[in-house]
Formats: C-alpha cells, structure tokens, sequence
C-alpha cells in the first residue's frame, strides 16, 4: 500500500519559471514531510522539510506548502535552472520515511 | 572520506553466487538503513538498524541478510537472487532513527544486476 503518491512521473519547465512538483500522502500520522534531489549515479539528498505544524517553509529558491486537510504537499522552485533537472523524491515521516515514486524534472533553456 | 560511502558501484552477478554489499559512514550517525529503488517505483525500506540493533525487517525475502557490526557499517549480504532483485540499493544513515528533524544521507548505491 503506497501512502505517498507522486503522480506525475515526469515535468518540463523552462529556465526561469517556476517548477511545482506534488505529493499527495494518505496516511495522517506522518508528521514531518521532506524532499530530495536526485542525480543520476548518486544517491537521493536532501534538499527541505516541513513539520506538519506549519504550512510553508521556504529556503532560497525552494518553498515547500503542506495541506493537512488535503494531505497534500508541493515543492515550488523559482526560478528553475537546468542545474535543477533531476529526479525529485517526496518522503513523509512518522518515524521511519516512505518515499514516492520521484518526479523527473527537465529544465529547458 | 565524508559523508556515507558504499561499495561496489556496480556488481553483476549470478543467482547462484554470494556477494556483499558495503555501506560506511563517517558521519557519526547512531541510526543506517537499506533501500531498494527498482525502476519507476518508490525507494523500499528493506532493514534499518539503530545503535547496532535491528528494529526493522520490512517483510525482506532471506536471501538477503543485513549485518550491522558497529554503527559506521553495514553489509548487505546477498545469496541466490533472483533476476527481479536487479535493481539500485541504497544505504543510508541518519542521527538516531525517529528523529524527525534530520534528514537522511544516502550514499550512492550499488547498481546491482542479476543474471
């Protein structure tokens, strides 16, 4: 049973916009949500958090927005750089983390 | 070295062979953990060990066989696989396992390939 969904396997932005990445979750008891980049060749890292306390966080280019009721989160970057093109993980966490299945984002010049 | 290294990059091997797989971590993490990402899906949890202890099995077949002799290493001892266990494992390490505030490091995985 997947508690965490990434929907969209694959997204294409253009340098300079903005990237939204989402991650839907079913379980209620994950309290911490995170997000990890991935390069070919090279493990998942971190890249940023939310407590389930709070509704956005931001670091730099990165923003991530939780919506409890929802069970909904996303990843916003802005402006997307081609150095951004890779696999993004969503994790949630009650202890242990469960991950989705990764987006693969491609930024276009 | 810094951060979590694992060894071999890459391994082929038969279903017949016994191979290991290496994680190391130089991070001072008390908690480490094997994942097994296959093409398209999501990473699974396979064992985690915290302070050298396993708390958890997540239903893995026994032909795999983790060992955790100190909390900077971990093994993952492979025999008699299958060509469907062909895919990309990966350690990771974090500061104490339940602690939400950290993430984890992962290191960057054996591309393991069954044949």
């Amino acid at each position: 049973d997947q508690q965490v969904k990434q929907n969209s396997p694959s997204l294409s932005v253009q340098e300079g916009r903005i990237s939204i990445l989402n991650c839907d979750y079913t379980n209620s008891m994950f309290d911490y949500f995170l997000w990890y980049k991935k390069y070919p060749a090279e493990g998942p890292t971190f890249l940023i958090s939310i407590s389930s306390i709070k509704d956005k966080n931001e670091d730099g280019r990165f923003t991530v927005f939780l919506n409890k009721s929802a069970k909904h989160l996303s990843l916003h970057i802005v402006p997307s750089q081609p150095g951004d093109s890779a696999v993004y993980f969503c994790a949630a966490s009650w202890g242990k983390l469960q991950f989705g299945a990764g987006t693969q984002v491609v930024v276009t010049p | 070295e810094t951060g979590v290294t694992q060894t071999p990059r890459h391994l082929v091997m038969g279903m017949t062979n016994k191979k290991s797989l290496k994680c190391e971590q130089h991070l001072g993490h008390n908690a480490m953990y094997w994942y097994k990402q296959s093409a398209k899906k999501p990473l699974e949890l396979m064992f985690v060990y915290n302070f050298k202890e396993q708390t958890e099995n997540n239903s893995v077949p026994s032909r795999f066989s983790p060992e955790c002799p100190n909390s900077s290493h971990l093994f993952l001892h492979l025999h008699t696989l299958q060509p469907e266990d062909s895919a990309l494992y990966l350690c990771a390490s974090s500061q104490e396992e339940g602690l939400r505030d950290y993430g984890y490091t992962f290191g960057s995985g054996t591309r393991l390939t069954v044949v």
